[in-house]
């Protein structure tokens, strides 16, 4: 089956406690990218890649980041997580298809920071 | 700058009602709109998208979207609501500046009363 996995689904943690969510996906896809959906905002870019070894910022990269060791697979790190990053967050991928192609989302993690 | 807006933070429809969410945009040149729909506790799955041609685009489970370039308005519409509709709909173009980016909408919440 064609789908975008997460881990881990939930996670409370305290602030300053190095975590990673993990994103892969099996759909040979060559972008990937990481959200946060916040009430009120939509889904904001944290960072994104347009293939291994290509990242770059989003809209709201601060305090976090990112590798693409391999295609299929694009961690979300968070060297010293605060409070204001508790959030939901999406990873999702896509073929390129010259941005006309649909992206498809993982299950999400729900982030809590205390 | 480029934007999405969803006006109404919630719709109420009946069963069996059509239904209407509405989304405008701000874009240069031509758009790349599309709509996703997140059930809880899921990650966002896609429903119709429009980069060119006919107006009225047909997606998923039975919903469909007009375009409309006069208005900057991207409507998405069903003709006869269920109960199982009931979701957070988003609305999102793709950003001119980053091919592959979205901005996406603040969401709306249709609740399809039986």
């Amino acid at each position: 089956e064609a789908q975008v996995t997460q881990n881990p689904r939930y996670l409370i943690t305290v602030t300053g406690k190095k975590l990673t969510v993990t994103c892969s996906q099996n759909m040979n896809h060559e972008y990937m990218s990481w959200y946060r959906q916040d009430p009120g905002l939509g889904l904001r870019q944290i960072y994104y890649s347009m293939n291994v070894e290509v990242t770059d910022k989003g809209d709201v990269p601060e305090g976090y980041k990112v590798s693409r060791k391999e295609k299929r697979n694009f961690p979300l790190i968070l060297e010293s997580p605060s409070p204001n990053q508790t959030s939901l967050y999406f990873c999702a991928s896509s073929l390129t298809g010259r941005g006309r192609v649909e992206q498809y989302f993982g299950p999400g993690t729900r982030l809590t920071v205390t | 700058a480029q934007s999405v807006a969803q006006p109404e933070d919630q719709v109420n429809v009946a069963e069996g009602n059509p239904l209407t969410v509405k989304c405008t945009y701000s874009v240069s040149g031509n758009p790349y709109l599309f709509w996703y729909v997140q059930y809880p506790n899921r990650g966002l799955q896609f429903l119709l998208k429009y980069i060119t041609g006919d107006n009225l685009v047909k997606g998923s489970y039975g919903f469909e979207a007009e375009f409309n370039k006069s208005q900057t308005s991207f409507h998405l519409k069903k003709p006869s609501a269920l109960v199982s509709d009931s979701a957070l709909y988003f609305c999102a173009v793709r950003d001119k500046d980053s091919s592959y980016k979205l901005i996406f909408g603040s969401g709306t919440r249709l609740l399809v009363r039986p």
